[in-house]
């Protein structure tokens, strides 16, 4: 189905372990984002990518990693998880810049546990 | 870089009443902005945006948003409310990303919505 995925939806880990998000979208939009959601903060974006190989830093991207080799996928990478990860992850895309459509297309969220 | 102020983090209203879910903004230019919303354990989804036409916004499930230059507005309001609107409702403004690559959107803190039967 056309869309733009998550996965896991649900991940208990422990502080230390690596941990990697995954996200896939079938539009071939440019865009990718990921944001991680917290009560009291609303969505504060990590990591950002305009098109294959090209990546850049949001608003709060230490302890993350991001790479994107194919236009479809962007996965987030926590190296060494800490407590203070413990989010609601949100991956989505977008044809263009908001200057131009604005419309972001939002995955369903990956929900991450860090113990 | 820009910010969003949603006033209020809860707003309970009874059902048929109606709505309205304030946000500022800060902008020294007029920006595109949008009502997003968030239904429980799902991603957001689009309810409507404001990109320089008309000032007066009609989004999807009855809901529309006016831009108040003056005011640095974008109020949400939706006149009769219903059981179905209970949500997360964020408002954005587009901004210039940190790299200076690209544009994406800034979210407020979001407004929870509680509909009384």
């Amino acid at each position: 189905d056309a869309g733009i995925t998550q996965s896991p939806r649900y991940k208990i880990t422990e502080t230390g372990r690596q941990v990697t998000l995954m996200c896939h979208q079938t539009w071939s939009h440019s865009y990718m984002f990921w944001y991680r959601q917290d009560l009291g903060h609303g969505l504060r974006l990590i990591y950002y990518s305009a098109a294959a190989d090209i990546t850049d830093k949001g608003e709060v991207p230490d302890g993350y990693v991001v790479s994107r080799s194919k236009t479809e996928n962007f996965p987030l990478t926590l190296e060494s998880a800490t407590r203070s990860q413990t989010s609601v992850y949100f991956c989505a895309s977008s044809e263009s810049g908001a200057a131009n459509t604005g419309e972001l297309f939002f995955g369903e969220g990956s929900r991450l546990t860090v113990l | 870089a820009q910010s969003v102020t949603q006033l209020g983090s809860h707003v309970s209203v009874s059902e048929g009443a109606l709505v309205l879910l304030r946000c500022n903004y800060s902008s020294s230019v007029p920006p595109y902005l949008f009502w997003y919303v968030q239904y429980p354990n799902q991603g957001l989804q689009l309810l409507l945006k404001y990109t320089s036409a008309a000032t007066l916004v009609k989004g999807i499930n009855g809901f529309e948003a006016e831009f108040k230059k003056s005011e640095t507005s974008f109020h949400l309001t939706k006149p009769s409310a219903h059981m179905s609107d209970a949500a997360e409702y964020f408002c954005a403004v587009s901004d210039r990303l940190s790299g200076g690559g690209a544009d994406g959107l800034t979210f407020g803190k979001g407004t929870h919505l509680i509909i009384q039967p």
